[in-house]
């Protein structure tokens, strides 16, 4: 069975700070990661992807992806409050897996304090 | 605006009636997925479309639920006989391909059965 987890949190960090969110996967055939940001009563908005060991950086965030350890995470750098949301990590598997649909962890609730 | 749109945004229906909730992919994007979230849980995948296609419905309940994607206009999620239980925000996301990795989500719809 496929599952995503992450720690549900709350993770509160003061404003300007480092958040780290973290998520473990356990189906070894993910091909692709992705980071979706959720805020309350609104839908999840995709703000990374990441498909490749390493780091990929856009703008205040950092995705990292180590498929041997088969975990990703998620830095956010310079936190503001308005970052305060829950964070849902996804993983998917690629065409030769045979299926395209992302399993979702449930999220961790980030809440960054002025 | 060429997001994805969901109408309509909240649905109130009582126990034993239908509830029809519509997608419009995004511009570009033919294929549409459609999932469930109840509250302070994850998204849990329902059923996966392509145009007048069902490719995978692994997630979606075998009775009371159905979807379709017709040649032409919205894709369409039906319950029919609501039950307090479908109570829930269903999010609809859409993609450019089988093979492009990434969903992007519309606003939702809130259904509310009493």
């Amino acid at each position: 069975q496929k599952e995503v987890e992450q720690n549900s949190g709350p993770l509160s960090v003061p404003e300007g700070a480092i958040a780290s969110l973290n998520c473990t996967y356990s189906d070894r055939v993910s091909q692709s990661f992705f980071w979706y940001r959720q805020y309350s009563g609104k839908s999840p908005e995709l703000i990374m992807s990441i498909y490749s060991n390493g780091d990929k950086e856009d703008g205040r965030f950092t995705a990292q992806l180590n498929k041997a350890s088969q975990y990703v995470s998620l830095l956010i750098r310079d936190s503001q409050p308005s970052d305060s949301a829950t964070y849902l990590c996804a993983a998917r598997r690629g065409a030769s897996g045979g299926s395209y649909i992302p399993t979702f962890g449930r999220g961790t609730s980030l809440i960054v304090h002025p | 605006n060429a997001g994805v749109m969901q109408n309509p945004r909240h649905l109130v229906r009582r126990r034993g009636q239908e509830a029809r909730l519509r997608c419009s992919p995004m511009k570009g994007h033919s294929h549409v997925y459609w999932y469930r979230q109840l509250p302070e849980e994850g998204l849990k995948f329902m059923v996966y479309l392509q145009k007048e296609n069902i490719i995978d419905e692994s997630g979606m309940p075998k009775e009371r639920f159905s979807a379709e994607f017709p040649k032409e206009g919205p894709s369409i999620l039906r319950i029919q006989q609501v039950v307090r239980g479908d109570s829930a925000a269903y999010f609809c996301a859409s993609s450019v391909g089988q093979t492009s990795y990434e969903q992007y989500f519309g606003p939702g719809t809130r259904l509310t059965v009493t």
